[in-house]
């Protein structure tokens, strides 16, 4: 069973492009979170997805980032006119159900914006 | 909101010691899970260990065992004979097991020396 994927595991935007992170959660998995991680910080939450569905995305900046799970495909974060802050680590997990306790990560997409 | 502190930026061992992480949490509720993760500086972020709160027994994993506490709201990690390929940095996180959102909320981190 292959774990969570993400692509690509790089990415460099310069300032004001866009940048598209995919995620393929785990066989079965229909539950996915995204955290990012800045420098020198542990990982923050940022949107809850279920298939078709955002469950949470209190941890998202209102403007410029969005996320969507759709029925078939990748989960898709997407954040529109990069600014330099946004360089970061940003993680996917899924789960098989709500109640599960384990989140399985995938290896994580590091954006550099220059 | 709950927030989770790891008070220890960095510690170092020695090959085959045994080391304490150290993390608190600070939460109103009584049901929720903690967690150990590991991040080597591939930066996958590998489970090391996992408590209940509601289980009074510390969980134990081969060399990895914790100390939970709930009423202090204290949970440390201790790993023994400690490993070259212990050296990481480790990340305590907590779970609610209550309502519809089990997102994980996450310490800063300890950066684990492991020193031949």
């Amino acid at each position: 069973n292959a774990g969570v994927m993400q692509n690509p595991r790089h990415l460099v935007r310069r300032r004001g492009q866009e940048a598209r992170l995919r995620c393929s959660p785990m066989k079965g998995h229909s539950h996915v979170y995204w955290y990012r991680q800045l420098p020198e910080e542990g990982l923050k939450f940022m949107v809850y997805l279920q298939k078709e569905n955002i469950i949470d995305e209190s941890g998202m900046p209102k403007e410029r980032f969005s996320a969507e799970f759709p029925k078939e495909g990748p989960s898709i974060l997407r954040i529109q006119q990069v600014v330099r802050g946004d360089s970061a680590a940003y993680f996917c997990a899924s789960s098989p159900s709500a109640t599960k306790y384990e989140q399985y990560f995938g290896p994580g997409t590091r954006l550099t914006v220059t | 909101a709950q927030t989770v502190t790891q008070s220890q930026p960095e510690m170092s061992v020695q090959e085959a010691e045994t080391v304490t992480l150290s993390c608190t949490y600070d939460t109103s509720e009584s049901d929720y899970y903690l967690f150990w993760y590991k991040q080597p500086p591939s930066r996958q972020m590998i489970l090391v260990i996992r408590q209940e709160a509601y289980k009074q027994q510390n969980a134990t994993e081969n060399r990895f065992s914790v100390n939970f506490q709930k009423a202090a709201k204290s949970f440390s990690l201790k790993i023994s004979d400690s490993q070259l390929g212990d050296a990481a940095m480790y990340f305590c996180a907590y779970r609610s097991n209550w309502g519809s959102n089990y997102k994980l909320t996450f310490g800063k981190g300890t950066l684990l020396t492991v020193n031949p």
